[in-house]
C-alpha cells in the first residue's frame, strides 16, 4: 500500500511569512497526527484528528498554527506568521487499529527553515 | 505528565558486540511503550512495542515497571543496525498520542 505522503519536502521562508504543509494519509486511516521535530529532539505532537474532528490540540500554538482535515482525508497545517523557532521537520502520521493495537505510519516529513 | 528519557545521544559499538539502548519513562497511568527507528534517508518506522513481546531484527525490549525502563537490546550488532532510535510512550486508552524521547544515534563500526 502507498505510504503517508507529504508536500513540500523542503521549504525556506523568512520570518513573519506564512507557510502551509499538506498531508495525505494512508487510505482508510481515520486518525491523523501532525508532529513537530526540532533538531536534536524527538517528535512532539501538535494535533491529532479522528476523521475530521480534533481529538487533541493541546500543544498546538494556536496564535500562529492552524490545521484542518475538512473531508476526513487530507490535512493541511499552516503557520502564520512564522518565527525563527518554527524551523523544524513537520511529520504527518496516520494510524490504523488491529484489535487493541494501534500502529502509526509516518510520512517523510517537511523540513522548514525560517530565516 | 508523560516523559521519556534517553540518556545517550550517541552509542558506538563494534560489529558483533552487544547493544543496549536505554529508555526510562515517567507516567502515572498504564503506559504502552514503543521503539521507533529511522534509518538514513528513510522515514520513521515502528520497530517494536512492548505488548507484542516479540523480537524484531534481533532486537528485544522488556518493560520493567519497577524501574520504569524499556531498554532495547540486541546480542550481536550488525552494520545495518546503524540508525536513530526513539523510545516512545502512549497512554493506554488516552488517544494514542505518542510522547518521544530525544533519540539515540546507534553507530555500528566494522
Amino acid at each position: 500500500e502507498a505510504g503517508v505522503a507529504q508536500s513540500p519536502r523542503y521549504k525556506i521562508i523568512e520570518k513573519r511569512q506564512s507557510v502551509a504543509f499538506w498531508c495525505n494519509p494512508i487510505s482508510g486511516h481515520a486518525t491523523l497526527y501532525w508532529y513537530q521535530q526540532i533538531l536534536g529532539q524527538g517528535p512532539k505532537l501538535l494535533i491529532q484528528f479522528q476523521n475530521n474532528g480534533v481529538v487533541d490540540d493541546s500543544q498546538l500554538p494556536k496564535d500562529r498554527f492552524s490545521a484542518e482535515r475538512l473531508k476526513g482525508v487530507d490535512s493541511t497545517l499552516k503557520i502564520q506568521p512564522a518565527k525563527l523557532e518554527d524551523s523544524a521537520v513537520y511529520l504527518c502520521a496516520s494510524s490504523t487499529r488491529q484489535g487493541i493495537q494501534e500502529t502509526q505510519y509516518f510520512g517523510p516529513g517537511t523540513r522548514l527553515l525560517v530565516l | 505528565a508523560q516523559r521519556v528519557t534517553q540518556p545517550e545521544k550517541l552509542l558506538s559499538v563494534f560489529k558483533g558486540a552487544p547493544v543496549e539502548l536505554k529508555c526510562n519513562y515517567s507516567y502515572s497511568g498504564s503506559p504502552e511503550l514503543f521503539w521507533y527507528v529511522q534509518y538514513s534517508r528513510q522515514r520513521l518506522q515502528l520497530l517494536l512495542r512492548h505488548i507484542s513481546r516479540e523480537s524484531i531484527k534481533g532486537f528485544t525490549a522488556d518493560l520493567n515497571k519497577g524501574e520504569t525502563s524499556f531498554h532495547l537490546k540486541k546480542p550481536f550488532a550488525q552494520e545495518e543496525d546503524s540508525a536513530m532510535y526513539y523510545c516512545a510512550l502512549s497512554s493506554v486508552g488516552g488517544g494514542n498520542k505518542l510522547t518521544f524521547g530525544t533519540g539515540t544515534q546507534l553507530k555500528v563500526e566494522l
